[in-house]
């Protein structure tokens, strides 16, 4: 099945800093989410997002629809060690979901 | 309010086996989803169901089977298992048929040897 590209795969930053990750796909979607999962969880619902050009927060969250309906991203900032997860991008055609592959976070303190 | 709770939370089974795996829906949700998730990737969606019907589904081959119930519950049956289905299985429900807002169970970790 088709899954999103996300960027980066992994990422290591200092509390504090600010990170960003993004997601593409070769199809058009209707709404995109964001997840985040930690281990033996299933995944979280953290933004969801269902027009072209939505930027929405939550929290220290931010996270944007692209235009072109094909590409989102997700912002975190000023990162807390509880941050650390794998962040999942997720789009919905309506009656199908895909999810990318994963940016996995991990916070110094 | 409880969310969705999958059972087993563990389970192994022999190659050529077959399994049931169960999901209680979110209070109020009429849709639920099922997704495959092998170490390291992301969820890949198998199936979704609304109101006991089949409205969606993944590149999945027959032997991947579900059934919803009028209480919303639903199952997974993967028939004649191989190998490569070893992976944490989750199960999703939601408000909308359009599958937005998705609350995810903890998973069936299922090993096949």
């Amino acid at each position: 099945g088709q899954q999103l590209n996300q960027s980066p795969q992994s990422m290591f930053i200092q509390e504090g800093e600010d990170v960003s990750m993004n997601c593409t796909s070769s199809s058009i979607f209707n709404t995109w989410l964001w997840y985040k999962q930690e281990p033996g969880e299933g995944p979280v619902l953290l933004i969801a997002l269902y027009k072209a050009g939505e930027l929405t927060s939550n929290g220290r969250l931010t996270a944007q629809f692209g235009i072109t309906r094909k590409d989102s991203f997700l912002n975190i900032s000023a990162s807390i060690p509880s941050d650390v997860g794998i962040y999942f991008c997720a789009g919905n055609t309506g009656n199908q979901f895909y999810f990318g592959t994963g940016t996995s976070l991990t916070v110094i303190p | 309010e409880t969310g969705v709770t999958q059972s087993p939370t563990h389970l192994i089974k022999t190659r050529g086996q077959q399994v049931t795996l169960r999901c209680s829906s979110q209070s109020g949700h009429n849709t639920v989803s099922w997704y495959q998730q092998a170490l390291g990737q992301g969820p890949q969606f198998i199936f979704q169901y609304y109101r006991e019907e089949e409205n969606g589904r993944g590149n999945f081959p027959p032997r991947f089977s579900g059934l919803q119930f009028p209480n919303y519950s639903s199952e997974l049956n993967v028939n004649a298992l191989e190998l490569d289905d070893s992976a944490l299985y989750l199960c999703a429900s939601s408000l909308t048929r359009g599958g937005d807002g998705y609350t995810f169970g903890s998973g069936t970790r299922l090993t096949v040897v």
